[in-house]
């Protein structure tokens, strides 16, 4: 049958600059969260988590903030690089299923 | 840094036919899972494996689906009769802690059904 692609929310940032990745989520029960990032061709990738106790936490270039009053995440990417270019998604650990996620593009 | 590995990278096979993916987790994880992504598609849970048994499966993991961990280092998923559907890029994941942690990826194993 037809392979329909998946028209995923895109995001296109200039090199250098700030990128920021949201998602909202829907069981305010949730505890625990986690970002991935997906090259292409290649497996999921855990980039940062953060526990619902937590309003923001901060990695290497990455941030995440969490507003429990919304149910939203966001990931904020400092300096975007080209090598930043994926499809990031948010997943609740309870849940192991994931949203479709956004495709970040990053020009040079 | 220790990884989940899959095998094969990528299989072709004919519809009807049974195929079996490899996957061996990281060696002190007791969570394993696995996913397929259509191409072009979001990628999809299908059965989380536990102590020996499913703990959790989805709708697409069907009679035609079925895991195993045989020798306590790999992990498999078989499928029983190829579906032209069923062609996707099928990721293992292990989690050494349930409901909380990382899942660990490997980088998949392509299907490909003719």
């Amino acid at each position: 049958g037809e392979n329909v692609g998946l028209h995923l929310p895109t995001l296109s940032v200039q090199e250098g600059d700030n990128s920021i990745i949201n998602c909202a989520y829907s069981n305010s029960a949730s505890d625990y969260f986690i970002w991935y990032k997906q090259e292409s061709g290649k497996g999921p990738q855990f980039i940062i988590d953060i526990r619902s106790n937590m309003d923001k936490r901060q990695g290497q270039r990455v941030t995440v903030l969490l507003n429990k009053t919304v149910k939203h995440l966001s990931l904020q990417i400092a300096a975007t690089q080209p090598g930043d270019s994926a499809v990031y998604f948010c997943a609740e650990r309870g849940d192991m299923r994931f949203g479709a996620g956004t495709r970040l593009t990053v020009k040079p | 840094e220790p990884e989940v590995t899959q095998t094969p990278s990528h299989q072709v096979t004919q519809m009807g036919q049974e195929v079996i993916l490899r996957c061996v987790p990281i060696s002190n994880h007791l969570y394993f899972y696995w996913y397929r992504q259509i191409l072009g598609q979001k990628v999809e849970f299908l059965v989380s494996f536990y102590n020996n048994e499913i703990s959790e499966k989805s709708e697409i993991f069907d009679d035609q689906f079925s895991v195993e961990r045989p020798d306590g280092s790999n992990f498999t998923l078989k499928i029983r009769s190829t579906k032209l559907e069923d062609s996707a890029m099928y990721f293992c994941a292990s989690s050494g802690r349930v409901n909380t942690g990382e899942l660990f990826f490997g980088e998949g194993s392509r299907l490909t059904v003719l």
